[in-house]
């Protein structure tokens, strides 16, 4: 079983909807939860950050977390050509990331 | 946040020989940090990980005598590939952190190694 598992995507959206990204994970231990952009052929950039339960709000992303459910999302509101890109969900419990395979979004002008 | 700084950005070496990549943090003294290798179309898988001043844990499946990895100093980390080959052409990011109690990473730019 993967330690982060994350909808395969491709995830289409028109500009300006909201793109919804999911994301669980095994270990119950996970203290920290993180959710990254990556360009193609960049190194991936860090946009959120959630360590405990419920919404945390920065711009249009809104991170999501539900310990009990094991399930950490990230919302997309008012989704730009600029968005398109791969989102890595990443957890980590002692002090190794483990990264999710990766959704990718493409917003559609 | 801060900065890390990852170099070469492009390599392409010839099969047999090595290649050093070097990670930085350029504005914090990072006390652990972490190699991965992103193969296209693929999340990133961590190879080693390594503490300043010790020898880096390596993952499994991860051979530490073809990636040598080098914390020699709180700012500088280096991955060797030794005796390249083809199939080791990927694309290699370090990540970085600040303090054992820190849990957020700062990524370098990240390395494309092409072996021909």
């Amino acid at each position: 079983q993967k330690e982060v598992e994350q909808n395969s995507g491709p995830l289409s959206v028109p500009e300006g909807a909201i793109a919804s990204l999911n994301c669980t994970y095994s270990d119950r231990g996970s203290q920290s939860f993180f959710w990254y952009r990556q360009y193609s052929g960049k190194s991936p950039e860090l946009i959120m950050f959630i360590y405990s339960n419920g919404d945390k709000e920065d711009g249009r992303f809104t991170a999501q977390l539900n310990k009990a459910s094991q399930y950490v999302s990230l919302l997309i509101r008012d989704s730009q050509p600029s968005d398109s890109a791969t989102y890595l969900c990443a957890v980590t419990g002692d002090y190794k990331l483990s990264f999710g395979a990766g959704t990718t979004v493409t917003v559609r002008a | 946040g801060a900065v890390v700084s990852q170099h070469p950005s492009r390599v392409i070496c010839k099969s047999g020989t090595s290649v050093k990549i070097e990670c930085r943090s350029l504005d914090f003294q990072a006390t652990t940090m972490f190699w991965y290798r992103q193969f296209p179309k693929q999340s990133l898988m961590l190879m080693a990980t390594s503490n300043e001043g010790s020898k880096a844990t390596y993952e499994q499946g991860v051979e530490k005598d073809k990636f040598l990895i080098n914390h020699a100093s709180l700012t500088l980390s280096t991955l060797t590939v030794t005796s390249a080959h083809p199939e080791d052409s990927s694309f290699y990011i370090c990540s970085a952190r600040e303090g054992r109690r820190s849990t957020e990473a700062f990524f370098g730019q990240g390395t494309r190694l092409t072996v021909v």
